[in-house]
This record gives structure tokens, sequence and C-alpha cells, in this order.
């Protein structure tokens, strides 16, 4: 079947530098992605989302970026700080229009952020 | 609010026993979903129920697993018998009828069966 799959699996970065997260999506009728933040021993928290009508959406510190030619998505964290560290998944949900909220997750990556 | 409270925090039990997941949704949410996380299959959505009634399960994985929720302010996730293979990080999440995509997640449980 379709699913959300990730490049990398694992990401180091200076502090103070910006990060990347991609993801690559399979199934063209997603019309809705989320990322979450993992950190260890934790559940996944929301950071940010975005619709299938968008191509780019900022939050605090942080942009999604969606281009539906290729089906990709990516996470862009600014001035990456310690409390970034953690595992970063992208979740897409094929049949939100219908009312569906099924999230099919990826796999993760984990951002580790050095001193 | 304390967010989605999940217990136990940690479950150890023997192939055969029936091991019970107890979940409280945070207040005035519409929505509950069971998760299941593990490192080969990732994050898995395993039902979810909507104003406490199943809208969803299939993605429970066999008969072993039952979930329940009967009232807005509890749900337990069941597998009896345990299996070695269920061994695994289980979570509950919730979310409200307005901001229906975004989900809050509890702790977890993790579950190790011997």
């Amino acid at each position: 079947g379709e699913s959300v799959g990730l490049h990398l699996p694992t990401l180091s970065v200076q502090e103070g530098d910006n990060s990347i997260i991609n993801c690559a999506y399979s199934n063209s009728a997603s019309d809705y992605f989320i990322w979450y933040k993992q950190e260890s021993g934790k559940g996944p928290q929301f950071i940010i989302d975005i619709r299938s009508n968008m191509d780019k959406r900022q939050g605090q510190r942080v942009t999604v970026l969606l281009n539906k030619t290729v089906k990709h998505l990516s996470l862009q964290i600014a001035a990456t700080q310690p409390g970034d560290s953690a595992v970063y998944f992208c979740a897409e949900n094929p049949h939100s229009g219908a009312g569906s909220y099924q999230l099919t997750f990826g796999k993760g990556t984990k951002l580790s952020v050095i001193p | 609010d304390a967010g989605v409270i999940q217990s136990p925090r940690h479950e150890v039990t023997e192939m055969g026993q029936e091991v019970t997941l107890r979940c409280k949704p945070i207040s005035g949410h519409d929505y509950l979903f069971w998760y299941r996380q593990t490192m080969m299959r990732g994050l898995e959505l395993l039902i979810y129920f909507n104003n406490n009634v199943p809208i969803d399960d299939s993605g429970m994985p066999e008969d072993r697993f039952s979930a329940k929720m009967p009232n807005a302010s509890f749900s337990t996730l069941k597998i009896q018998p345990s299996e070695p293979r269920d061994s695994a990080v289980y979570f509950c999440a919730s979310s409200s009828r307005r901001g229906r995509n975004e989900q809050f997640f509890g702790p977890g449980t993790r579950l190790t069966v011997l």
C-alpha cells in the first residue's frame, strides 16, 4: 500500500544553524499533512500542519513546505536549539475532506543538536 | 488541563496473560485514538472513537485486541491473551471537534510481554 516515508533517518545540526527534515509521500490523494515532534519517553507533539491547497506555512521558528508535484514535504527549523533534539514524524491524511481522522505516520527522523 | 493521561506507564507481563491499558482523554475532546509504536512498523493507528462510539477499528491486529470507551472520560485497550510480538509502546490521543486533526498524545504505556 501507499505510505509515507523519510529520506534521512538521522540528522545532526550545530546549535544555531537551520535544520531541514524531509518527507516523501506516495498517496496523491492525501490532502492534509502534519509534523509531529517526539522527545524521548514522551508522546508525539503537534508542531504544524498544512493542507494540500497550500505550498508553504509558517509557525514560530518552523516552516513547512509542500511540493505536490514531487510529493515532497519538508520541515524547516530556524536557529536550531538543543531543545529541538527529538524524532520528527510527518503524517498524512488522505481522506480529511471526507471527515476521516486517520493519520498515516512516517518512520521518523532523529534530529540531534550539537551544542 | 493535565493532558491525556495513560496508565500504567510500564507493564511487564508473561505471554498468555491479559493486559489492560487505560486512557483518560482531555476533557471536552470528542475523539479518542489508540496507537501502537514499534521500531519496525512505526506509529500505527489501531482504533478511534467519536463521542464514545468506535468509528474505525481496521487497525486492530486481531481478535485478541479489544477497545472500549464506556464514557467520555475513559477508554481501555485490552489484549487477551498477550503475546511477545505485542511488545510496543501504546499511545492514546484525543482531539476536539474543532481542532480534530490536531491530536494530543498521552505519554504512552510501554508494554513488554515475556
